[in-house]
């Protein structure tokens, strides 16, 4: 079965570091790709996503994600986090056009500062 | 202007009652889909809808329905609420074929 793993609960980061969010899926072939965010008591905001072309997609905020398909992954990275990145991020898949998104379960960002 | 609008924002419920909640996207979209959050589980897909269609249902229960009145319409309907109906549903829609989905703000329901 189609699956979105994203094998970090929660990650700790400081407030200027780098950070790596880390997401892998199963399909064989090349799926539709995003990458949400959501912040307290809010709805889930679309940061970025990949549907062909360049492997690395720029979102809003500085982040982008890089596909990798021999690794199955679309990590999201930002160059330097700020304490407003506090939130859940949620990988998605859309492996075949579907109307079902196959969602991860989501990692929550904590900023230290 | 907010382009997907959720009503009521809250709702507090008694167990064994009957509530709806209201979804209208204002994004031209053709296809709405309802989504639930819960602890237990971080975001759980229930229904998708395309021209007004059901195209997937992942509700086990016949007790969560949903109704679309409009093209831009996507109520959901559910009766007999229990304790465990308690999260927040979140409606959301696409352009179709379906692409990148925006979500609205969001329905916490709580059943006492």
């Amino acid at each position: 079965a189609q699956s979105v793993t994203q094998p970090d609960a929660r990650v700790t980061v400081s407030e200027g570091a780098s950070l790596q969010l880390r997401c892998k899926y199963s399909y064989s072939g090349t799926p539709y790709l995003f990458w949400y965010v959501q912040y307290p008591r809010q709805g889930l905001q679309l940061l970025l996503k990949y549907y062909s072309g360049d492997p690395v997609v720029q979102g809003v905020n500085g982040f982008e994600a890089e596909f990798i398909k021999s690794n199955s992954s679309f990590h999201l990275r930002k160059a330097s986090v700020h304490w407003s990145d506090s939130a859940v991020y949620f990988c998605a898949v859309n492996p075949d056009s579907n109307y079902q998104l196959i969602w991860g379960s989501g990692t929550k960002l904590i900023i230290k500062p | 202007d907010p382009k997907i609008i959720q009503k009521p924002k809250y709702l507090v419920a008694v167990t064994g009652s009957e509530k709806i909640l209201i979804c209208e996207q204002y994004l031209g979209h053709n296809a709405m889909y309802w989504y639930r959050q819960s602890a237990k589980k971080p975001l759980e897909f229930m229904f998708s809808y395309s021209y007004q269609k059901l195209m997937d249902n992942q509700t086990a229960s016949s007790r969560f329905q949903p109704q679309s009145s409009k093209k831009n319409h996507l109520d959901l309907q559910i009766t007999a609420l229990k304790p465990d109906d308690s999260a927040t549903y979140f409606c959301a829609s696409s352009q179709d074929p379906p692409y990148e989905q925006y979500f609205g703000p969001g329905t916490r329901l709580t059943v006492l």
